[in-house]
Formats: C-alpha cells, structure tokens, sequence
C-alpha cells in the first residue's frame, strides 16, 4: 500500500491567498483526520471525518478553514484567506475502522504563508 | 478543558543512557497511544495500552498505563542514535475526544 498520501509536500503562498491542501487515505479506511502542527502549539486534531462525514470539527480555528471529503479516497483543507499565522505543518492520517485504532500519517504539507 | 502534558519536554542523552518521558492526563483515559516522530518527518504509531496498569514492551521501549488510567510513561534503555525523535503519547477520553500530548523531544549524543 502507499500510505496516506498528501500534496502538495511544501506550499508557500502570500497573505490573502487561497491555499487547498490535499489527501488520500489508505484504501479502505474508514477514518481521516486533519491535524496542524507548530513550535507554540504542538500537534492538533482540526477534524476528523467517518465514512465521508464529518464527525468533529470543533478544532476547525475559524471560518477561514473548511475541510470536505467528497468520497472515500479524497479530503481537502481549504483556508481562504490565508494569514501568516496559518504557517504550520499540516497532517493529514487515516484509521481502519475505529476512532480508537492506529492513526497513519502522510507525509504532511509544509505551508508557509508570507 | 482536558489536556494531556508530557514532561520532560526536552531531554538530551548520551547514547547507552536509558530515557523516560511521562503522560498525565486530567481525566480518565480510554485508552492511550504513542507515537514517535523523526525530525521532518511525520508521526508513526508504536503502540496503544486499554488496560489498567498495562506493560508492554519493544525491544528497549517499555510503556506503561497507569492503575488509574490518566498517566502512562515510555522508557527507552540504552539509547542508540536512532531514538531520535519527538515522542507522543495520545488519548482519547470517555467523549471520544482524541489529544495529543505536547511531545518530548529526545536528543542522543554519540
């Protein structure tokens, strides 16, 4: 299997600017989530889908991000606009079949909004 | 609200020292799980505990889950360089809420 998939790697992107994030679960997972990563804030679950729905977006910063998954092999994460703050390093992993089971990260997507 | 700290936040070894970080938790966990995460590199599952005072060991890595289920620690004897990383643990409460723990970034001096 490839794993989690995500593209694009590295991002850099000006303030104001639309910026979409992308991933692929494994096949046949049931559960994908979206996480940020910083210095100050350390990793943090922004939501997390189940079967193409999402369950749990209270992580979601504001309404600048909005995340869909349209069918089982694709979810985006869309900040519009972007802000400097929004630099991060965003993960994106599924699991198989429970919210309790191990989490597969991809590579991650490296943003940097100047 | 529920968080999940990790101490120490940074440590630095000389390869063949043994190394321990600690998971406290301010509720009941339902479970717990550790990750490690090379530098620039992405999280990687190592093990979950479920049960009270739970020990599992891998290899140099021993984890435990606490009696009362809100702590849980990783102990690496012997480091080798490649232990490098940052360590999280992660676990989800009786909401279904999923945390991760602010990590341990562990440094082995050859």
């Amino acid at each position: 299997d490839a794993g989690v998939i995500q593209s694009p790697r590295h991002e850099v992107t000006e303030m104001g600017q639309e910026v979409t994030l992308r991933c692929k679960p494994i096949s046949g997972h049931d559960y994908l989530f979206w996480y940020r990563q910083t210095m100050m804030r350390g990793l943090e679950l922004l939501i997390y889908f189940n079967n193409n729905v999402p369950i749990d977006d209270s992580g979601m910063p504001e309404d600048r991000f909005s995340a869909k998954m349209p069918n089982a092999s694709f979810s985006t994460l869309k900040i519009q606009p972007s802000e400097p703050r929004d630099s991060a390093v965003y993960f994106c992993a599924s699991s198989l079949a429970s919210y309790q089971e191990t989490q597969y990260f991809g590579p991650g997507t490296r943003l940097l909004v100047l | 609200g529920q968080q999940v700290m990790q101490i120490p936040q940074y440590q630095h070894v000389q390869e063949g020292e043994d190394f321990t970080t600690y998971c406290n938790s301010s509720t009941t966990l339902s479970n717990i799980q550790w990750y490690k995460q090379r530098p620039g590199g992405h999280p990687v599952f190592l093990i979950q505990l479920v049960k009270s005072g739970e020990v599992k060991k891998q290899k140099r890595l021993t984890f435990q889950f606490g009696e009362a289920k809100k702590n849980s620690s990783l102990h690496i004897t012997a480091t080798q360089t490649t232990d490098v990383g940052t360590y999280f643990c992660a676990g989800r409460d009786n909401f279904n809420k999923f945390y991760f723990g602010s990590g341990t970034k562990l440094n082995v001096k050859p």
